[in-house]
């Protein structure tokens, strides 16, 4: 079993919609990841947080919104999004900012914005 | 800036054969780190080996072996006698270091290995 665990793993929503995905690890890992991953595509990196603060945007869309209330939590907030957005959103987790390479990834929120 | 090169997209074998997966990288870096991650259908990448870039002894794990050569800047990854379930999509990656400070990984397109019973 994964120690990231994301939800919701599927969501349809409209382009008006708001709705959130949820992320939650309980490693001890003090930096978090959102990745985006488009079919047949390498994972892109969007947003990475380090104690809680956000430390990497990877010039992200302001209708894709992060959050991280605690080290445990990273959310995703959605919000007027683009039918070009349906994607596979990974969230993952690492020791620490410096230590990239070994991260862990959750299964995924397969998102369809119609 | 870094460049992860993996020129096969998709590879099919039989169970039991060996399977190689190429990757070629790029960068500027004199200290860097590559990586394997798999991604079976289920969707989460898993990761399989860190390797930095002043230790180039080969490393052998179970059924899985990595062939780090810096002189070509390769990074393969070899499977041993392969199973079903090592059908996934695998991906290499290399570290980036930000502007900031921090390090990010650079994946490749990544390499779709489908085992057939």
């Amino acid at each position: 079993d994964t120690e990231v665990t994301q939800t919701p793993k599927h969501l349809v929503m409209g382009m008006t919609n708001k709705k959130s995905l949820k992320c939650e690890q309980h490693m001890g890992h003090r930096a978090m990841y959102w990745y985006k991953q488009k079919a047949k595509k390498p994972p892109e990196l969007m947003f990475v947080y380090s104690y809680e603060k956000l430390s990497i945007n990877e010039s992200v869309p302001s209708r894709f919104s992060p959050e991280c209330p605690n080290s445990s939590l990273l959310n995703l907030h959605l919000h007027a999004l683009q039918p070009e957005d349906s994607a596979l959103y990974l969230c993952a987790s690492s020791r620490d900012l410096f230590y990239t390479g070994e991260l862990f990834f959750g299964e995924g929120s397969r998102l369809t914005v119609l | 800036a870094q460049k992860v090169t993996q020129a096969q997209t998709e590879i099919s074998v039989v169970e039991k054969e060996d399977v190689t997966l190429d990757c070629v990288y790029e960068t500027r870096d004199t200290t860097y780190y590559l990586f394997w991650y798999k991604q079976p259908p289920s969707g989460e990448l898993v990761f399989l080996i860190r390797r930095n870039s002043f230790d180039e002894q080969n490393e052998i794990s179970g059924r899985y072996s990595w062939n780090f050569q810096k002189s070509t800047s390769s990074f393969n990854f070899t499977i041993t006698a392969s199973q079903v379930v090592d059908s996934a999509v695998y991906f290499c990656a290399l570290s980036e270091r930000t502007q900031g400070g921090s390090e990010k990984l650079v994946f490749g397109k990544g390499t779709k290995l489908t085992v057939n019973p």
